[in-house]
């Protein structure tokens, strides 16, 4: 499954909210049911860490202006009021069929 | 806290051999299947290899297959990762991550960063 992100660079100020898209080629839905489709965040110099996992469950440690939505072959990631401690690179990535694969990545900078 | 700690990492000539290793603690260990990732410099993130919680099965990406090969110990709660025949493109850091649910990432560890250089 190819996934595609974009854009691959945003540019944001701070304050204003920020959307990042990822397509995928092939339907996500499991035939469990769910949607394996999860978003990381990585920070310069740090280990990638999870905000959102099957689409728009937010992890415990993820702030609250962080949300997920999309299904099938269509995913959103939003960032609202964005932060300084935003930057960094996000990457989708989905783990409902072998190999799992990620999107090429989406570094949000501050303008 | 669940947490995975590599180790390992260095600088290998071209056609060198190199093996990574991957504490983890806080979990149940053999409950889970684990991957190895990496980041290559100015690249995105990769996927490199997949093995089950009980290693009865492992997945290679094509750039790997056949050169690293995956392991786990469940008796020592660590992850290995054999490779061989390195190549310059190879050079990245490399992570183990836990899945929380088939070939799903909740956990990453803080990467081992491995140079293949002359």
């Amino acid at each position: 499954v190819v996934m595609t992100q974009s854009p691959l660079s945003l540019p944001v100020t701070l304050g204003q909210s920020a959307s990042i898209s990822c397509m995928s080629s092939r339907s996500l839905v499991h035939s469990d049911g769910n949607t394996y489709l999860d978003w990381f965040h990585q920070r310069p110099g740090q280990s990638p860490r999870r905000l959102i996992y099957k689409v728009s469950n937010r992890d415990s440690g993820a702030p609250d202006r962080i949300s997920g939505s999309g299904s099938g072959t269509d995913f959103t990631l939003k960032i609202s009021r964005v932060e300084a401690e935003d930057v960094g690179i996000y990457y989708c990535m989905q783990g409902t069929e072998s190999p799992p694969t990620f999107g090429q990545g989406t570094k949000v900078e501050i303008k | 806290q669940v947490q995975l700690v590599e180790s390992g990492g260095g600088v290998v000539q071209p056609g060198g051999s190199l093996r990574l290793s991957c504490a983890a603690s806080g979990f149940t260990f053999d409950n889970y299947g684990m991957h190895w990732v990496r980041l290559a410099p100015g690249k995105g993130l990769e996927w490199v290899a997949f093995i089950r919680f009980d290693g009865s099965n492992d997945q290679y990406a094509a750039s790997v297959k056949g050169r690293f090969t995956v392991t786990r110990d469940n008796s020592k709660n660590t992850l290995y990762l054999q490779m061989n025949s390195l190549r310059a493109d190879d050079t990245a850091v490399y992570y183990c991550a836990k899945t929380y649910v088939l070939l799903s990432i909740d956990v990453w560890g803080q990467g081992t960063t491995v140079t293949v250089s002359s």
